[in-house]
């Protein structure tokens, strides 16, 4: 079993869907859970990161945790075109060790 | 200009040849790691240093060997090229732990290497 699981997509949707990204993992000693989005030809940047489980929210964007089910998602709610990326899910241990572990990501396309 | 820079942008060579791909940052993170990304692989990690002094391997150095001469300065070799590697690589920083709780990771633009 992979350390963590991402559904690749490709995932396409009009304009103003609610979107639901999703990871699972397996090491449940994981602290730190992070979105990035990556757009075309260009490098990760993190969009959103959450400390255990709960929720975050950010303007359109809510980040959720759920270490018991060992599950995150991202929602993006009144989608845009400038929305479309790849979207990958991280995770570290936190302390000294943050080496972070990605899914896969999954791209999405958001159609005006 | 970017806190990341990565050159060069755009590579291709062919099977064999030596290989450098140099990173720069104006962050001043002490951690640098370099990742490749393929379709349907994701990010893999190739190596990171935490300082100076400090070379690590990832999860697929085979074939490939780093030098960290300076805090600011990472580069990646390929000393002999082959198809396989040719991916999307990513340079990226990171703050040490008393200066970051996430240990959130800063890339560069990437430089797309084709091997022939």
């Amino acid at each position: 079993q992979k350390e963590v699981e991402q559904d690749p997509g490709p995932l396409s949707v009009p304009e103003g869907a609610i979107v639901s990204l999703n990871c699972t993992y397996s090491n449940s000693a994981f602290q730190y859970f992070m979105w990035y989005r990556q757009y075309s030809r260009k490098g990760p940047e993190l969009l959103m990161y959450t400390y255990s489980s709960g929720n975050k929210e950010d303007g359109r964007f809510t980040a959720q945790v759920d270490k018991s089910s060992k599950y995150i998602s991202l929602f993006i709610r009144d989608s845009q075109p400038s929305d479309s990326a790849t979207y990958l899910c991280a995770m570290s241990l936190g302390g000294s060790n943050y080496k972070l572990t990605f899914g896969k990501g999954t791209l999405l396309t958001v159609n005006p | 200009d970017a806190d990341v820079t990565q050159t060069p942008r755009n590579r291709i060579t062919k099977t064999g040849k030596r290989i450098m791909l140099e990173c720069s940052q104006t962050k001043g993170h002490d951690r640098m790691y370099w990742y490749r990304q393929d379709p349907g692989l994701g990010l893999r990690l190739i190596y990171y240093s935490f300082d100076v002094k400090d070379i690590n391997k990832g999860e697929i150095s085979d074939g490939y060997s780093v030098s960290r001469q300076a805090q600011a300065k990472f580069s990646l070799s390929l000393e002999s090229a082959i198809p396989n590697q040719t991916a999307l690589y990513f340079c990226a920083t990171s703050a040490s732990p008393g200066q970051t709780n996430t240990g959130e990771l800063f890339f560069g633009e990437g430089s797309r290497l084709t091997v022939l």
